[in-house]
């Protein structure tokens, strides 16, 4: 298996303009999680979906945010309008039933 | 919510020796999972032990081993015969039936 796949690994975008992260979970993983790595704030779960339903998004910061999950084999997270606070790692993970969290590779967002 | 809190933001090891890495959380449950992960400065976050609650033996995972107190709520990583590829952070994590949070890391250096 390629494991979790994220796209893109690298996004610069302007404040204002929307972005698009995408994730492609591990076939057969019937979870699937949106994180946000900030130096400031760790590892903040942002939303958790369970068999492609949200579960939990108390974590998305605001309205600006939302997240999607169309089939069992992928998944995006959306940002619009953009923000310079919004800059951070953010990780797409999967896991099957209640095990342990394969992450993806992360998309480093810089918004300017 | 849970919480996992990691006291230690950063800690040092001479190469070859051992050195314990500390987790507590908190939460009322009474069967739930336990995980250390690393994340070396690549970004990849990497499952390195996981802990099943219902369980009394620490697991083990080669040099890697825990010391699990369920009615403390403590949730130690051991690192022994320390190698200079162990240098990352590492972070706690507590997982129940749905979304899995994060300690803020600890960030080892290991001397040579």
């Amino acid at each position: 298996d390629a494991g979790v796949i994220q796209s893109p690994r690298h996004e610069v975008t302007e404040m204002g303009q929307e972005v698009t992260l995408r994730c492609k979970p591990i076939s057969g993983h019937n979870s699937l999680f949106w994180y946000r790595q900030t130096m400031m704030r760790g590892l903040e779960l942002l939303i958790y979906f369970n068999n492609n339903v949200p579960i939990d998004d108390s974590g998305m910061p605001e309205d600006r945010f939302s997240a999607k999950m169309p089939n069992a084999s992928f998944s995006t997270l959306k940002i619009q309008p953009s923000e310079p606070r919004d800059s951070a790692v953010y990780f797409c993970a999967s896991s099957k039933g209640q095990r342990e969290a394969f992450f993806g590779q992360g998309t480093r967002l810089t918004v300017v | 919510a849970q919480t996992v809190t990691q006291s230690q933001p950063e800690m040092s090891v001479q190469e070859a020796e051992t050195v314990t890495l500390s987790c507590t959380y908190d939460t009322s449950e009474s069967d739930y999972y336990l995980f250390w992960y690393k994340q070396p400065p690549s970004r990849q976050m990497i499952l390195v032990i996981r802990q099943e609650a219902y369980k009394q033996q620490n697991a083990t995972e080669n040099r890697f081993s825990v010391n699990f107190q369920k009615a403390a709520k403590s949730f130690s990583l051991k690192i022994s015969d320390s190698q200079l590829g162990d240098a990352a952070m590492y972070f706690c994590a507590y997982r129940r039936t749905g979304d899995m949070r994060f300690g803020a890391g600890t960030r080892l250096t290991v001397k040579p």
